[in-house]
């Protein structure tokens, strides 16, 4: 079986432009989250999606944006990108939302240049 | 606020010995949940080994051990038995709400 798939796997962008980056979950999947990475640090959270409704959000400015289709793949866009949003995006799936033992299956990410 | 601590930005360990990858974190719940993932150079994060705040044992998982000292608020991930496989980055995490925060890391170095 597919483990989680991210496209592009890189990308580079230039200031002030837009990007969307894409998701697709593993099989029988319901629950998708964005994770920014950047480097030298952990990544941080952005956002979750379950059953196609955003369930959190972490401290990111509007400019970041998501949604997840019925077939629960799901889209992260950022606008107006700015130098500090160069970054692995990480997108990650689970069953259900979050459970107790918090099995994320995460995809290889994108890695986002903004020049 | 920063929930989990990672002090150990490096390490290096010879192969086919053990080494002890240092997390402590900060948390009010009284149920949690901690975990550890492996990144390689490749970008994806690996699921290792979870422990519960209520488990009675200490996780393990293979070669991968966790020292879970609730007391200290203290979790620390053991790799025995070192394989140059596991060159990679270590990232300590807690369950927080319906999210994941992680540590900063540390950078572990197999040598042969």
């Amino acid at each position: 079986d597919a483990g989680v798939t991210q496209s592009p796997t890189h990308l580079i962008k230039t200031r002030g432009q837009q990007v969307t980056l894409r998701c697709s979950p593993i099989s029988g999947h319901k629950s998708v989250s964005w994770y920014q990475q950047v480097l030298g640090q952990g990544p941080q959270f952005i956002f979750q999606y379950y059953e196609k409704e955003e369930r959190g959000r972490g401290n990111f400015p509007d400019r970041f944006s998501a949604r997840q289709f019925p077939n629960y793949s799901s889209e992260l866009n950022v606008n107006a990108l700015l130098l500090g949003d160069s970054a692995l995006y990480l997108c990650a799936s689970s069953l259900v939302g979050l459970d107790r033992e918090g099995k994320l299956f995460f995809g290889s990410g994108t890695q986002l240049s903004v020049l | 606020a920063q929930k989990i601590t990672q002090t150990q930005p490096g390490m290096f360990v010879q192969e086919k010995e053990a080494v002890t990858l240092d997390c402590t974190y900060d948390t009010s719940d009284p149920s949690y949940g901690l975990f550890w993932y492996k990144q390689p150079s490749s970008g994806e994060m690996i699921f290792l080994i979870y422990q519960g705040s209520y488990d009675q044992q200490n996780a393990t998982e293979g070669r991968y051990s966790l020292n879970f000292q609730k007391a200290r608020k203290s979790a620390n991930l053991v790799i025995s038995a070192s394989q140059l496989g596991d060159s990679a980055m270590y990232f300590c995490a807690i369950l927080d709400d319906y999210k994941l925060s992680f540590g900063a890391g540390t950078t572990v170095t197999v040598r042969a």
